[in-house]
């Protein structure tokens, strides 16, 4: 597995862009990039996955470098809701599991 | 679409006692994984299995842990013997193939704690 360094932890103020960077500098070609979140005592969930190109879906952005070394999770308006844990995580294989690291625990405040 | 279901929410058992964990996958997914989530630490990975079958059981420890994925039913993990240290949140997730480009999607977990 290409390990993922993050932040532990960020604040960001309800309503502003919540910019979540993740370090994955020994990602290999065929790696795809994933971004999961975990609210307390809930399950993962879901938020986006790319290759290389960036990506958009109704929950999120994600900003993927060219060297593919880096890349940021972007929550346009961050609400309260958005308060959790969130996981970058790099996957290859078919079949294999996800390796969950600390993460970066996410205060959104009022 | 229903979600990944697990049941049941929460768990009390006793020490030596049986916990049988279940998890009905999302409609079409025939990929199941499960994870244990300690109190305070990331998830970690247990089992993946697919239809009838064990694919990689590298994270389960190999006494009093099993599990099973039917061709009918839920996804079943089992837990014999149970010790204080199961004490848990136990999250089952399913994808609908294993390729790496397919997330995988989680339940609410079980939570099992042993008196």
């Amino acid at each position: 597995d290409a390990k993922t360094t993050q932040p532990p932890s960020m604040d960001c103020a309800e309503g502003r862009a919540a910019n979540l960077p993740c370090n994955h500098s020994t990602i290999s070609g065929n790696e795809y990039v994933y971004w999961y979140r975990q609210i307390h005592s809930q399950g993962p969930q879901y938020i986006i996955h790319g290759l290389k190109n960036n990506e958009t879906n109704e929950m999120a952005s994600l900003i993927i470098t060219e060297d593919r070394k880096s890349s940021t999770l972007i929550l346009p308006h961050a609400t309260l809701r958005d308060t959790a844990v969130y996981y970058c995580i790099v996957r290859v294989d078919y079949g294999q599991n996800f390796v969950f690291g600390p993460g970066t625990r996410l205060s959104v405040l009022p | 679409n229903a979600g990944v279901m697990q049941n049941p929410r929460h768990l009390v058992r006793r020490r030596g006692q049986e916990a049988r964990l279940r998890c009905s996958p999302m409609k079409g997914h025939s990929h199941v994984y499960w994870y244990r989530q300690l109190p305070e630490e990331g998830l970690k990975f247990m089992v993946y299995l697919q239809k009838e079958n064990i694919i990689d059981e590298s994270g389960m420890p190999k006494e009093r842990f099993s599990a099973e994925f039917p061709k009918e039913g839920p996804s079943i993990l089992r837990i014999q013997q149970v010790v204080r240290g199961d004490s848990a949140a136990y999250f089952c997730a399913s994808s609908l193939s294993g390729n790496s480009n397919q997330p995988q999607h989680f339940g609410d977990g079980t939570r099992l704690s042993i008196l």
